[in-house]
């Protein structure tokens, strides 16, 4: 199947600061990625739908302004968590849509673990 | 609105045990089923799909088939093992859409 890859698999940071996780199609064009949030030992929640060369829709109840995605090219998504705080930590996934004529699939990122201290 | 319910966890089996994890789902149309695989500390990876009624879909012993009748996609496997050990999500994804829409996930143990 497709790969997606996500970089960093694992960050610490500092109250206040920001993150950018990547999120990479690494052996397809994607023009659709998506971005979740997963709590311990629950679902995966959407955070955001994003489409390349375009704006991020997002979620209800997802801060557009804390959030900030950007959909540079088809094969890159990029989140970033500005002025993070500790109730922003948390595992993020990304993933990538491939639609063909026959098929539709997401093929999911390995993750990234956020902490913030 | 779509929905997918799953049986709670967390599922102990010893292995060699016959697995099923149930799921039902609410939707508009006619959805595509997947079940999605999660291993300790990772993402998601495509386990199966089916996408019209009585598809069956199948991987590394895994099988569901999509019962419209019952609106159930159930994941079954006749032998589980140690390495099985993960949790499971079902989800769906209605036509023109592009979303998909998460049970809450079923956690597999399987021990010795």
């Amino acid at each position: 199947g497709a790969v997606v890859s996500q970089h960093p698999s694992r960050v610490i940071c500092k109250s206040g600061t920001s993150v950018k996780i990547e999120c990479r199609s690494l052996d397809f064009q994607a023009t659709t990625m998506f971005w979740y949030r997963q709590f311990p030992k629950q679902s995966l929640m959407l955070m955001a739908t994003s489409n390349e060369g375009s704006k991020a829709t997002y979620e209800q109840g997802v801060e557009k302004d804390k959030f900030l995605i950007n959909h540079a090219s088809l094969t890159l998504s990029t989140l970033t968590v500005t002025s993070a705080h500790p109730e922003d930590s948390s595992f993020y996934i990304c993933s990538a849509s491939y639609q063909d004529r026959d098929s539709y699939e997401q093929y999911f990122g390995p993750g990234t673990r956020l902490t913030v201290t | 609105g779509n929905s997918v319910t799953q049986m709670e966890g967390p599922v102990t089996l010893s292995e060699e045990a016959f697995l099923t994890i149930n799921c039902t789902y609410t939707a508009t149309g006619y959805p595509s089923l997947f079940w999605y695989v999660q291993y300790p500390g990772e993402g998601l990876q495509l386990l199966l799909k089916a996408t019209k009624a009585d598809d069956k879909g199948s991987n590394k012993g895994f099988e569901a088939t999509y019962r419209k009748e019952t609106t159930s996609f159930h994941l079954e496997k006749g032998s589980v093992q140690v390495s099985d050990s993960a949790v499971y999500f079902c989800a769906l994804i209605t036509g023109g859409g592009n979303k998909l829409t998460f049970g809450t996930g079923t956690q597999l143990k399987v021990e010795l």
